[in-house]
């Protein structure tokens, strides 16, 4: 079975860092993407990582430890429009299936 | 840009009906996913689909079918609705070398009554 587990919600300040956390199990791995959703519309693409270490992408990186089973995705220099829930996925290999975690839903406030 | 267009943004079904949502996407993705969205409990996969006419059950398939006749086309059928199946329908696409990520349609808010 697949199961993704991250944290339900998160409050940080404009301007701050945050830092979200996903572990996973599941069977057979073939990459991990976090996406952003904000409220009434669909998931957006933000990262991905197959190997371990460290994705940077402009305010936004993330993090893979495979042996671990843990990413985290970092938001720098948070907006307001940051404020959207954070939904970790894996993709299981053998099985070509994308599963999703729970979502984090951030709050920035000013 | 890559568009994942779904047939309707919102839906209403009496319980028992046959229902049909519609996902078409253009950039000639080989994977096409059903989910089904609700509140604390973030997205389901239901069925997905990495072929032409070929189908897998995702984590709650029970209710539903898909079919899958055309690349660009994946639909969901929910034989005879009933009221545990409202709610938000998200069909997605991505390529076979999965580094691109998945694409996701809009979303159907279906309301069974």
């Amino acid at each position: 079975g697949q199961n993704i587990d991250q944290p339900t919600e998160m409050t940080a300040t404009e301007g701050a860092i945050v830092q979200i956390n996903c572990t996973y199990q599941t069977s057979g791995f073939n990459g991990l993407f976090w996406y952003q959703q904000h409220a009434g519309e669909a998931p957006t693409f933000l990262s991905y990582n197959v190997l371990d270490g460290l994705e940077e992408k402009g305010r936004f990186s993330s993090f893979l430890s495979r042996s671990k089973g843990y990413s985290y995705l970092l938001l720098k220099e948070l907006q307001m429009k940051d404020s959207a829930s954070y939904l970790c996925a894996v993709f299981s290999g053998s099985a070509r299936q994308l599963t999703f975690g729970s979502g984090t839903q951030l709050t920035v406030l000013p | 840009d890559v568009k994942v267009t779904q047939s309707s943004r919102y839906l209403v079904k009496r319980t028992g009906e046959k229902v049909f949502l519609e996902c078409v996407q253009d950039m000639d993705h080989e994977n096409m996913f059903w989910y089904r969205q609700d509140p604390g409990l973030g997205l389901r996969l239901i069925y997905f689909s990495y072929d032409v006419k070929m189908k897998e059950k995702g984590d709650i398939p029970e209710g539903y079918s898909v079919s899958r006749e055309k690349k660009e086309r994946f639909s969901l059928i929910l034989e005879s609705a009933s009221t545990n199946q409202t709610s938000m329908y998200l069909c997605a696409s991505s390529l076979e070398s999965r580094q691109g990520g998945a694409f996701f349609g809009q979303g159907t808010r279906l309301t069974v009554v």
